[in-house]
Parts: C-alpha cells; sequence; structure tokens
C-alpha cells in the first residue's frame, strides 16, 4: 500500500491567495483527518470525517479554512484567503474501524505539506 | 490547549544508553498512543496502551500507564542513531479524536 499521500508537499503563495491541499486516504480506510503542526501551537486537529461525511469541524480556526471529501478516496482543505499566519505544515491522516487489532484507534499519516504564506 | 504534556522537551544521550520519555494528561482517556515523528516526515504509530493496561511492549519500546496519575512514559532501550526523532503521546478521548502533545526530541549521539 502506498500510505497516505498528500500534495503538493511544499507550497509557497502570497497573503490573499487561495491555497488548496490534497490528500489521498488509504484505500479502505473510513477516517480522515487534517491536522496542522506548528512550533508555536504544536498538532493541532483540525476537521475529521467519517465515511466522507464531517463530523467534527471544531478545530477548524476561521470561515476562511474550508474541507471537502467528496468520495472515499479524496479529500481537500482550502484556505481562502491565505494569510502569514498560516504558515505550518498540514498533515492528513487516515484510520479504519474494521482494523482487527487496534480497530480506529490507530491514524496513519501522510508525509505533510509545508505551506508558507508570505 | 494541549492534552499531553511531554517532559522533558529534550533528550539528548548516548548509542545504546536506555531513553525515557514522560506523558501526562488532565481528562479521562480510553487509550493513549505513542508517535514518532523523524524530521521532515509524518508521524507514524509507535505503541498504544488501553486505559485498563497498566504495561506494555513491543520490541525495544516499554509503555506504562498510570491513569490515577494521569501519566505514561515510553522506555526505549539499548538506543540506536536510528531513533533520533520527535516522539509524542496523543490521548483517545472517544468520539475518534487524538490530541497530541509538544513531543519530545530525542538525540541519539553515536
Amino acid at each position: 500500500d502506498a500510505g497516505v499521500i498528500q500534495s503538493p508537499r511544499h507550497e509557497v503563495t502570497e497573503m490573499g491567495q487561495e491555497v488548496t491541499l490534497r490528500c489521498k486516504p488509504i484505500s479502505g480506510h473510513d477516517y480522515l483527518f487534517w491536522y496542522r503542526q506548528t512550533m508555536m501551537r504544536g498538532l493541532e486537529l483540525l476537521i475529521y470525517f467519517n465515511n466522507n461525511v464531517p463530523i467534527d469541524d471544531s478545530g477548524m480556526p476561521e470561515d476562511r479554512f474550508s474541507a471537502k471529501m467528496p468520495n472515499a478516496s479524496f479529500s481537500t482543505l482550502k484556505i481562502q484567503p491565505s494569510e502569514p499566519r498560516d504558515s505550518a505544515v498540514y498533515f492528513c491522516a487516515s484510520s479504519s474501524s474494521r482494523d482487527r487489532v487496534s480497530r480506529r484507534e490507530t491514524q496513519y499519516f501522510g508525509p505533510g505539506t509545508r505551506l508558507l504564506v508570505l | 490547549s494541549q492534552q499531553g504534556e511531554e517532559d522533558p522537551q529534550a533528550l539528548s544521550i548516548q548509542e545504546g544508553e536506555n531513553a525515557t520519555m514522560n506523558c501526562s494528561y488532565k481528562t479521562s482517556i480510553n487509550n493513549l498512543q505513542w508517535y514518532r515523528q523523524n524530521s521532515g516526515r509524518g508521524l507514524v504509530h509507535l505503541i498504544l496502551i488501553r486505559s485498563n493496561e497498566r504495561e506494555k511492549h513491543s520490541g525495544r519500546l516499554r509503555v506504562t500507564l498510570d491513569t490515577s496519575k494521569k501519566s505514561s512514559s515510553l522506555l526505549i532501550t539499548a538506543s540506536r542513531a536510528a531513533d533520533t526523532a520527535s516522539y509524542f503521546c496523543a490521548t483517545d478521548q472517544g468520539a475518534q479524536k487524538l490530541v497530541f502533545g509538544q513531543g519530545t526530541r530525542l538525540t541519539i549521539n553515536p
């Protein structure tokens, strides 16, 4: 299995521009999570989906952030308009409620997208 | 705010020595997990311990959990240079949400 795939790996943009981050979860996984990691705040859960439905978006910082999961194999996190304080590494993770060993508790992370907003 | 707090924030030891990292949390949990993050990479799950377990082993890893003190420790025995990474504890409070600590940055010196 290729694992969780994220694109792009690096993104540099100017303040005010729209940024779209993409994620392909592990095939068969029914949970998908978006995290943001910064030195100041550590790793924060932004939103997560179950069977393509958003379950908890309480971590989304503000209306500039939106996330979608149109199907089981694809999700996007969009920032519009972007601001310098959005600079961070954004991780996507997935898990499976059908994992017999650890059930749904273990999360598998992608390599992350390093975003820099100038 | 972060649920888990790791201690120490940074740890540097010689190859072959044992490394111990601690994690404290504030609320009741279903389980506690430890993850490793190599520089510039995503997090990798290491081990999970449930709230009704006190100790768990996996290879050179040993995890303990004390729910009365709301704390956990991760011991890496016979450390290797490849163990150099950041280590995070994460608490599962239900509803599939993991809350991560700030991490311990471990450096193994050859």
